[in-house]
C-alpha cells in the first residue's frame, strides 16, 4: 500500500489554465513536501508544509503558485496560470517528526500545451 | 550554490560485477546526504541518510559511505531487479530537512 497517493496521474491543460495537483498522505503526518522534475533533468524542491503553513519555498515557487491542505487530509498544489515550462512530474513527499526518510508519491505528469 | 555532482550518467552492469556510483557534492556545512532509487515514472524511494565524513549504511546489496566531499554508493553482485537511477541530494544550511538539492542521477542497467 502506498504511503503517498497523488491523484491525476497525469493532466493535460491548455497554457494559462489553473490545475489542482492533490496529494493524499495515508497517515495522518505533519510534514509534506512537493518536488517537480522535468524531464530528463534532476528533482526540484518546491516548498514543505508544516503544521498547516508554508516552512520554506524555493526561487521556482513564485507566486503562481500555491499549496494547501483545504481538508485535513488532501494536501494541494494549485497553479494559477500554467505557462509551456510547467511541464514536468509533479511529487509530493512527506516525513515523519525526526526522521529523514521521506515517503514520495508515484507522481502526477502534468503537460501544459 | 550549492552543487551535487553524480557520475557516471549512466552504468551498465553484468549480473554479479560489483561496482560503485559517486556523488561529489560542495555545501557549506552539510547537514545531511540523502540516497534514492527512482524507477521510471514513479518517484524516488529513500535508501539512506549519511551525516558525516566517516558514516557507512548498509541495505542489502548496497553500501553507502560518506567523506567530507564525496559519497559512494557501493553495489555488490547486483541483480537486475536494481536497474533504476540512482539519485544523491544534499542537505545544507539554511534549508531544512527537505529543502534539498538533487544529483542529476546515474542510471543502472544491470544485464542478467
Amino acid at each position: 500500500e502506498p504511503e503517498v497517493t497523488q491523484t491525476p496521474s497525469h493532466q493535460v491543460t491548455q497554457m494559462g489554465q489553473e490545475v489542482i495537483l492533490r496529494c493524499v498522505p495515508i497517515s495522518n503526518h505533519l510534514y509534506f513536501y512537493w518536488y517537480r522534475q522535468i524531464l530528463g533533468q534532476k528533482v526540484e524542491f518546491l516548498v514543505s508544509f508544516y503544521n498547516n503553513e508554508i516552512s520554506e519555498k524555493s526561487e521556482i515557487f513564485d507566486d503562481q503558485f500555491s499549496v494547501e491542505r483545504p481538508d485535513g487530509s488532501n494536501f494541494t498544489l494549485k497553479i494559477r496560470s500554467t505557462k509551456l515550462e510547467d511541464s514536468a512530474m509533479y511529487f509530493c513527499a512527506r516525513t515523519s517528526e525526526g526522521s529523514t526518510e521521506a515517503f514520495f508519491g508515484q507522481g502526477t505528469r502534468l503537460t501544459v500545451v | 550554490e550549492d552543487q551535487v555532482t553524480q557520475s557516471p550518467e549512466a552504468l551498465r552492469l553484468q549480473e554479479g560485477e560489483s561496482s560503485s556510483l559517486n556523488c561529489s557534492y560542495t555545501v557549506s556545512g552539510l547537514r545531511g546526504l540523502f540516497w534514492y532509487r527512482q524507477d521510471p515514472g514513479k518517484g524516488p524511494e529513500f535508501l539512506f541518510t549519511l551525516y558525516s565524513a566517516g558514516e557507512e549504511k548498509e541495505k542489502e546489496r548496497l553500501k553507502a559511505t560518506l567523506t567530507k566531499k564525496e559519497s559512494f554508493l557501493h553495489i555488490t553482485a547486483p541483480k537486475p531487479e536494481d536497474s533504476a537511477t540512482y539519485l544523491c541530494a544534499v542537505q545544507a544550511p539554511p534549508g531544512g530537512y527537505q529543502k534539498v538539492t538533487f544529483g542529476t542521477g546515474t542510471k543502472l542497467q544491470v544485464i542478467p
